[in-house]
């Protein structure tokens, strides 16, 4: 079946470090892949997603590219800030016929610190 | 104004009580999904409707149902509340037809602690 496994946290870095949160999964086909995002108090957010293997999704610094070989989707930043302190989740989704459903990973907190 | 709105925000109830969670969406949406959320599990997905006449299970029906009232408006119901339904509960939309990448949109949350 499909799952996702990401980095169990919580991560604490200092403003400015660089930032990996890992994430790999198992699914049969060729699985679309999001990281989520959810500060504190709100509902998730699409950070970034990639559909295809190799293609790199970006946004807010944040990057994370799609490796097919490795099964991975691993989030980057490489200076993070204390507003992007949250807890990240990755996700897939198996786009097969009718199905839409999104696949989550147990989600990391990140906290930047000053 | 929010796109995806949940009532209410936060509930506090007794075991065996009826609870409805209700989801309203401003987005035009056909598709339409309830997650609950618990520390160190992620989200799991309850039910989800495609349209106004289709309703399907998720992973963690059992002791929950739902009604689709509209296409802007889908209601998540605890018949008889339990402890271990205490819970982050997550309403989502998301456009038809996109193909692959489809970006679902998330309300605010209900938290919902049944004593």
């Amino acid at each position: 079946g499909n799952s996702v496994t990401q980095m169990e946290g919580p991560v604490t870095l200092s403003e400015e470090a660089f930032l990996t949160i890992n994430c790999t999964y198992t699914a049969t086909g060729y699985p679309s892949l999001f990281w989520y995002v959810q500060y504190p108090g709100e509902g998730l957010q699409l950070l970034l997603k990639a559909t295809k293997a190799d293609d790199k999704g970006s946004n807010k610094g944040f990057e994370a590219t799609y490796r097919k070989e490795t099964t991975s989707f691993h989030l980057e930043k490489g200076s993070v800030q204390v507003s992007d302190s949250a807890v990240y989740f990755c996700a897939l989704l198996n786009y097969g016929g009718a199905t839409n459903k999104l696949i989550f990973g147990t989600g990391t907190l990140l906290a930047v610190q000053p | 104004d929010a796109d995806v709105t949940q009532t209410p925000r936060n509930r506090i109830t007794k075991t065996g009580k009826r609870i409805m969670l209700e989801c309203s969406q401003t987005k035009g949406h056909d598709r339409m999904y309830w997650y609950r959320q618990d520390p160190g599990l992620g989200l799991r997905l309850i039910y989800y409707s495609f349209d106004v006449k289709d309703i399907n299970k998720g992973e963690i029906s059992d002791g929950y149902s739902v009604s689709r009232q509209a296409q802007a408006k889908f209601s998540l119901s605890l018949e008889s509340a339990i402890p271990n339904q205490t819970a982050l509960y997550f309403c989502a939309t998301s456009d038809v037809g996109q193909g692959f990448g489809d970006e679902q949109f998330f309300g605010p949350g209900t938290r919902l602690t049944v004593l």
